[in-house]
């Protein structure tokens, strides 16, 4: 079974900081992507990372895909009260079409 | 364009009882994903259909049953609630392997 772990859990920062959210597993994926959702909403795409070791970014917020595609971080420069949100990585294999294997997610709260 | 469309948005059953749960994906994909989202378990993959078959199928128990039509409308039904159902489902619908998007999703209530 595949399974991704996202840490930490739970982030309370104040306005202007810098942050990081790690997505792990031991498990290869074909590609990695990045949602946030907002309460009472579904997920919404933020990006999809498909090559080992490929960075994109989004205006501040940075992702990367581990040289083995079996981890991603985003990086999130200057949180914005904008940002909060419960931020989660999904998993995809070729073949399992639809399928996606969801960490647990990292609720972000950015305080003005 | 119009985005996914789940209704109904809020929903209250008892347990013992069915319900059926309707996603309208975006015009052009053929491809429709269901999802269940718990706080203790997060987003559980149900199933996937895709041209009114389904590809892919979740761990979920045989009460969990969707199905799609030709103009690539989804509908999913639990029959015998049970209050562990309890959750929100979430339908996503995509055109390429990735790249999914999803509706507001069901809020369903089991008392």
């Amino acid at each position: 079974t595949q399974l991704l772990e996202q840490s930490p859990q739970f982030l309370s920062i104040q306005e202007g900081e810098n942050l990081t959210v790690y997505c792990n597993s031991s498990s290869v994926f074909s590609s990695l992507q990045w949602y946030r959702q907002e309460p009472g909403e579904g997920p919404v795409l933020l990006v999809t990372v498909v090559t080992g070791g490929e960075v994109k970014k989004l205006k501040r917020l940075t992702f990367q895909f581990g040289d083995a595609r079996k981890d991603s971080s985003l990086h999130i420069t200057a949180a914005q009260p904008g940002d909060t949100g419960l931020y989660l990585c999904a998993g995809a294999n070729r073949g399992s079409q639809g399928n996606l294997i969801f960490g647990k997610g990292t609720k972000l709260s950015v305080k003005p | 364009k119009a985005g996914v469309t789940q209704t109904p948005r809020y929903l209250i059953k008892t347990r013992g009882q069915q319900v059926t749960l309707s996603c309208s994906p975006i015009s052009g994909h053929r491809s429709v994903s269901w999802y269940q989202q718990t706080p203790g378990q997060g987003l559980q993959f149900l199933f996937e259909y895709f041209s009114e078959t389904q590809r892919n199928k979740g761990n979920f128990p045989g009460r969990f049953s969707g199905r799609q039509f030709s103009n690539s409308r989804s509908e999913m039904n639990v029959s015998t609630l049970e209050l562990g159902d309890s959750a929100l489902y979430l339908c996503a619908s995509s055109d390429v392997d990735y790249g999914y998007t999803f509706g507001s999703g069901t809020r369903l209530t089991v008392v």
